[in-house]
């Protein structure tokens, strides 16, 4: 069974506080994401990466970084985080090649007041 | 760019049959994805179509008309446990997948 982990369930932070969500998969799969899902928009795209130290920004990058140092490990940063930020965060993994479906985490519920 | 649409609620009686549908527009289709979300759970996979036609796999079915841009998931033999969101997501040809807004599914005994 594919398993990809996250850090933490539920997280709250202040507003302009660093914030880390690592986000761990088991399969080898080349692809790792990161989603926010927010009512009425469904999941969007923060950024990807499809090897390591390689990343690409997605449909809403701003405010946020990523780091990919090793394959199975994908972190999403938030610089200084905002309260537009409080939302659900998805991180997911998948193979390069074939159907390659995405496989998801948990999911990180971030609260910034 | 990519513009996927599907109802936001439905509501069906257990043991009945519903049909979700999926409208997209996309500029280089690469195959259509039904996933199920539980609340507060992850998304997981349910079905994938890339080619015309009709995809089953036990009580859950997957359709797809790529000239008209359209897929429909049908759920048969409703079970309460199959409340639950259903995200409709397009792949396109860079192998990036853009979502739905999804459509909660509420079962009624």
């Amino acid at each position: 069974d594919v398993k990809v982990t996250q850090s933490s369930r539920y997280l709250v932070k202040r507003t302009g506080e660093k914030v880390f969500l690592e986000c761990v998969q088991d399969m080898d799969h080349e692809n790792m994401f990161w989603y926010r899902q927010d009512p009425g928009l469904g999941l969007r795209l923060i950024y990807f990466s499809y090897d390591v130290k390689m990343k690409e920004k997605g449909d809403i990058p701003e405010g946020y970084s990523v780091s990919r140092e090793k394959k199975e490990r994908f972190s999403l940063i938030l610089e200084s985080a905002s309260t537009n930020q409080t939302s659900m965060y998805l991180c997911a993994s998948s193979f390069n090649e074939g159907r390659n479906e995405q496989y998801f985490g948990p999911g990180t519920r971030l609260t910034v007041t | 760019g990519q513009n996927i649409d599907q109802p936001t609620e439905m509501t069906a009686t257990e043991g009945a049959i519903v049909q979700i549908n999926c409208t997209y527009q996309t500029s280089g289709f690469n195959g259509l994805f039904w996933y199920q979300q539980h609340a507060g759970e992850a998304p997981t996979f349910l079905s994938y179509n890339v080619l015309d036609g009709l995809e089953e796999k036990g009580r859950f079915s997957s359709f797809l008309s790529r000239s008209k841009g359209y897929s429909y998931l049908l759920l048969k033999e409703l079970q309460m446990k199959d409340s639950a969101s259903y995200l409709c997501a397009v792949r396109d040809r860079y192998n990036m997948l853009t979502f739905g807004g999804g459509t909660r599914l509420m079962v009624k005994p």
